[in-house]
């Protein structure tokens, strides 16, 4: 049972470049969520989804982009970089509202 | 709007000693959520408790434990007889509402940095 798999575990972007930061999770949870870590911020929501074909925004959702075409994969979209989305994203998923969040390892993202 | 505030940036204790990472909450919800996740150096997100609002008492587990007291919004944890292990970031966070669309909201605190010097 692998839980909440996030893939790259790191990665260098260059201002404009677009990317996709993948969330995958095996414990059919209904609920899935991404999250941005700032030193001093706590983590922040970005956008989450309570559903297959349902997502909607967070606190921070300006810059990003997200679908859920399936109940295991929330993929998160960057659609062209910049250097105020440095950050470490962490995806979580949950069994179903108001329950424990499980994360995953987080993707460290720099963009210069 | 929700809210959680942990006013504790970083904490330093000497080994052994008891500490208690404050936790103050602000909800209009009356049916509402509460948890603590553990962040260690290797940077993971490690959850501790959870909580519901109807339910005060407090929780013991090992060598930590948690005190809810809705008279004052705060969820305060205590680790007793602290250990290297335990030096990690803490936080807070909030969920609210007894279900539907946009109660998927976790609302997470700053986050208390504590270190425990050997």
């Amino acid at each position: 049972n692998a839980g909440v798999t996030q893939t790259p575990k790191f990665q260098v972007l260059k201002t404009g470049q677009s990317m996709t930061l993948q969330c995958a999770q095996d414990m059919n949870h209904e609920y899935m969520s991404w999250y941005r870590q700032d030193p001093g911020m706590g983590l922040r929501l970005i956008h989450y989804s309570v559903g297959a074909g349902i997502t909607d925004q967070g606190e921070v959702p300006n810059g990003y982009n997200v679908s859920r075409s399936t109940t295991e994969d929330f993929p998160l979209r960057l659609l062209s970089a910049a250097p105020s989305q440095t950050s470490v994203y962490f995806c979580a998923s949950r069994r179903q509202v108001n329950t424990e969040a499980f994360f995953g390892q987080g993707t460290r993202l720099t963009v210069v | 709007a929700q809210k959680v505030t942990q006013a504790q940036t970083e904490i330093s204790v000497v080994e052994k000693e008891d500490v208690t990472l404050d936790c103050v909450y602000e909800t209009r919800d009356t049916t509402y959520y509460l948890f603590w996740y553990k962040q260690p150096p290797s940077g993971e997100l490690v959850f501790l408790i959870r909580r519901n609002s109807f339910d005060e008492q407090n929780e013991i587990s090992g060598r930590y434990s948690w005190n809810f007291q809705k008279s004052t919004s705060s969820f305060n944890f205590t680790i007793t007889a602290s250990q290297v292990v335990d030096s990690a970031v803490y936080f807070c966070a909030l969920s609210g509402g007894v279900g539907g669309f946009g109660n998927e909201k976790l609302t997470f605190g700053t986050g208390t940095r504590l270190t425990i010097i050997p």
